[in-house]
């Protein structure tokens, strides 16, 4: 338990679907980070939240839309993905920027 | 080209034996963090290192950052099944201490 959680664990959704996935952190942290990780490739920063305003957006595509309502919880909003968009999306939060990251348990996303 | 390449990508050894996985970079880094992910789980953070020629030891795992600071390795000595894992390093980069750049990580086995 990394005081990281999100849900849902596992997303199976088709390339027309919109769905989302969660985020919240229970740490009292200011910053929180989506991370996309898949099968060849390196964990890839995409978006980062400070105090609930955007600081990073790694060129990521507008199917992704980050959403930041409050420093607790973040979302990533998902609208007409791709196959090759399944992943293990990465929830993780810091006290601030260069401070510890903390990860939560991944959400399997998988676009059929 | 990886900003951070590891080697080797994957090892399989038996318990008990001695292993060390490297992260080589053509950058200096100020400094240079070791994350270990579980499967099913998402990265924790083992070690940050900070000064060249720097050694860290945490109990079996043995952290050194290379003098010129652009290379490390990861040393875990009489290795257990509970150490199986992908092991990633990871730095700042681009300027940014919100931007952390990962290692594609060595996945190590450690069979009984």
């Amino acid at each position: 338990e990394t005081g990281v959680t999100q849900t849902p664990r596992h997303l199976v959704m088709g390339m027309t679907n919109k769905k989302s996935l969660k985020c919240e952190q229970h740490l009292g942290h200011n910053a929180m980070y989506w991370y996309k990780q898949s099968a060849k490739k390196p964990l890839e920063l995409m978006f980062v939240y400070s105090l609930e305003e955007r600081v990073e957006n790694n060129s990521v595509p507008s199917r992704f839309s980050p959403e930041c309502p409050n420093s607790s919880h973040l979302f990533l909003h998902l609208h007409t993905l791709q196959p090759e968009d399944s992943a293990l999306y990465l929830c993780a939060s810091s006290r601030h920027s260069g401070n510890t990251i903390y990860f939560g348990e991944g959400s399997w996303l998988t676009v059929v | 080209t990886q900003l951070l390449e590891q080697s080797p990508q994957f090892l399989s050894i038996q318990e008990g034996e001695n292993l060390t996985v490297y992260c080589n970079s053509s950058s200096v880094f100020s400094s240079l963090q070791w994350y270990r992910q579980e499967p099913g789980e998402g990265p924790v953070l083992l070690v940050t290192v900070v000064t060249g020629g720097e050694v860290k030891k945490l109990k079996r795992l043995t952290f050194q950052f290379g003098d010129a600071r652009k290379d490390s390795s990861l040393h875990i000595t009489a290795a257990q099944p509970g150490d199986t894992g992908l092991y990633l390093c990871a730095v700042h980069s681009g300027g940014s201490n919100y931007k952390l750049t990962f290692g594609k990580g060595t996945l190590l086995t450690v069979n009984p």
